[in-house]
């Protein structure tokens, strides 16, 4: 399968404070990359779709100014959560379209917020 | 809305099938999907199948679609220690692969 990179793993970040999330596609070139949420013990709930080039779209209930997405190149897609907040704490993950139909996705950053 | 649903839990023995089941409610998506997650690391996808089609078999999973019922499932066969993980299944919005609604997952215990 397609090869996806998170930086960084796991951050800790104190409240109030900014956090970047870098999702990198090594094997494709992507005009779309996916940004999504999990809690513990949960599914993964979809919250933007990257969009080289032009503004992210986000579904409905996220907050785009909470959550900036920006599309830097076909391979890079960065997540930044401004102004963190304890609620904030979850596990983020990208996701890369594939060739045909398959979805590929990132190994997760996990935040922390204190 | 769109909901995809999924027992908890399932415990088997080792050697034995493990079927992993799973119903979603939106009749519209194209491509349904199975993914696993080992503690600690990301998403595996598994396998795929079309809407269009009953059953599609991958070496030792099986992957059984009943469109009528919207209801999916993975049968993964002489089940491993290795194989215990949680399974998560998928229904893409419409035709858009891209943007996936999954159910709760399942967590999968294989004992020895």
């Amino acid at each position: 399968g397609a090869v996806v990179s998170q930086h960084p793993s796991w951050v800790i970040c104190k409240s109030g404070t900014s956090v970047k999330i870098e999702c990198r596609s090594l094997d494709f070139q992507a005009t779309t990359m996916f940004w999504y949420r999990q809690f513990p013990k949960q599914s993964l709930m979809l919250m933007a779709t990257s969009n080289e080039g032009s503004k992210a779209t986000y579904e409905q209930g996220v907050e785009k100014d909470k959550f900036l997405i920006n599309h830097a190149s076909l391979t890079l897609s960065t997540l930044t959560v401004t102004s963190a907040h304890p609620e904030d704490s979850s596990f983020y993950i990208c996701s890369v379209p594939g060739r045909l139909y398959e979805q590929y996705f990132g190994p997760g950053t996990r935040l922390t917020v204190t | 809305g769109e909901d995809v649903e999924q027992s908890l839990f399932l415990s088997v023995r080792e050697g034995d099938s493990s079927v992993i089941n799973c119903t979603y409610t939106d009749s519209s998506s194209t491509y349904l999907y199975w993914y696993k997650q080992e503690p600690g690391a990301g998403l595996q996808l598994l396998t795929y199948i079309f809407s269009n089609m009953d059953m599609k078999q991958d070496q030792r999973l099986t992957v059984l679609l009943n469109k009528k019922d919207k209801h999916l499932s993975l049968r993964i066969a002489d089940t491993q220690t290795g194989d215990s993980a949680i399974y998560f299944c998928a229904e893409s919005m419409g035709s858009n692969t891209g943007k996936l609604i999954f159910g709760q997952g399942t967590t999968l215990q294989v004992k020895p």
